[in-house]
């Protein structure tokens, strides 16, 4: 079945260092893909989507491309602030025949330090 | 933007009585809906999709009469935990899928479920 692969947490880094969290994914057909952001005690909230391949998604600073060779959906921002500390979730879509379903990953927690 | 109220945000309750978590789309009507558990350090469990008017789809292992879920308009989706048990205890997510259109699936803020 479908599934998503993310890099486990917890992480930590400086503020304004460089941030990379890797997602994989398997999929039977084509799906759309999604990094979500969940700060504390809140729901989640879409950080950015990309739905083919080659397609980069980006906000807020953060950007992850749509790689289809490498089944691959990396998050990336060049600079993180305090701010971005949270769990990220990447997600994947597929509809087939009008059932649809959308599979997270794992989460990575994130804690930004000044 | 599309919008998700879930209520309440935290509830205690005692074993063995029932609690119900709503969840509505505030400014746009949502064909679909979802119910997530979250388990602590883990991802998100799809519990069941609800279509408005029809009975909803469980995922495999979720118990049906335990979690009772009734989209009963295009705004409303409610969750039913019976007969709660500690082990109930959670955090539970809905999520709205728009009516057409592009992809859209917006998140509640999610319910806190302490069952004592």
């Amino acid at each position: 079945g479908d599934s998503v692969t993310q890099m486990e947490g917890p992480v930590t880094l400086s503020e304004e260092a460089f941030l990379t969290i890797n997602c994989t994914y398997t999929a039977t057909g084509y799906p759309s893909l999604f990094w979500y952001v969940q700060y504390p005690g809140e729901g989640l909230q879409l950080l950015l989507k990309a739905t083919k391949a080659d397609d980069k998604g980006s906000n807020k600073g953060f950007e992850a491309t749509y790689r289809k060779e490498t089944t691959s959906f990396h998050l990336e921002k060049g600079s993180v602030q305090v701010s971005d500390s949270a769990v990220y979730f990447c997600a994947s879509h597929i509809s087939n025949f009008g059932n649809e379903k959308l599979t997270f990953g794992t989460g990575t927690r994130l804690t930004i330090i000044p | 933007g599309a919008v998700v109220s879930q209520h309440p945000s935290r509830v205690i309750c005692k074993s063995g009585t029932s609690v119900k978590i709503e969840c509505r789309s505030l400014d746009f009507q949502a064909t679909t809906m979802f119910w997530y558990r979250q388990f602590p350090k883990k991802s998100l469990m799809l519990m069941a999709t609800s279509n408005e008017g029809s009975k909803a789809t469980y995922e495999q292992g979720v118990e049906k009469d335990k979690f009772l879920i009734n989209h009963a308009s295009l705004t409303l989706s409610t969750l039913t935990v019976t007969s709660a048990h500690p082990e109930d205890s959670s955090f539970y997510i809905c999520s709205a899928r728009s009516l057409g259109g592009n992809y859209g699936y917006t998140f509640g803020s999610g319910t806190r479920l302490t069952v004592v």
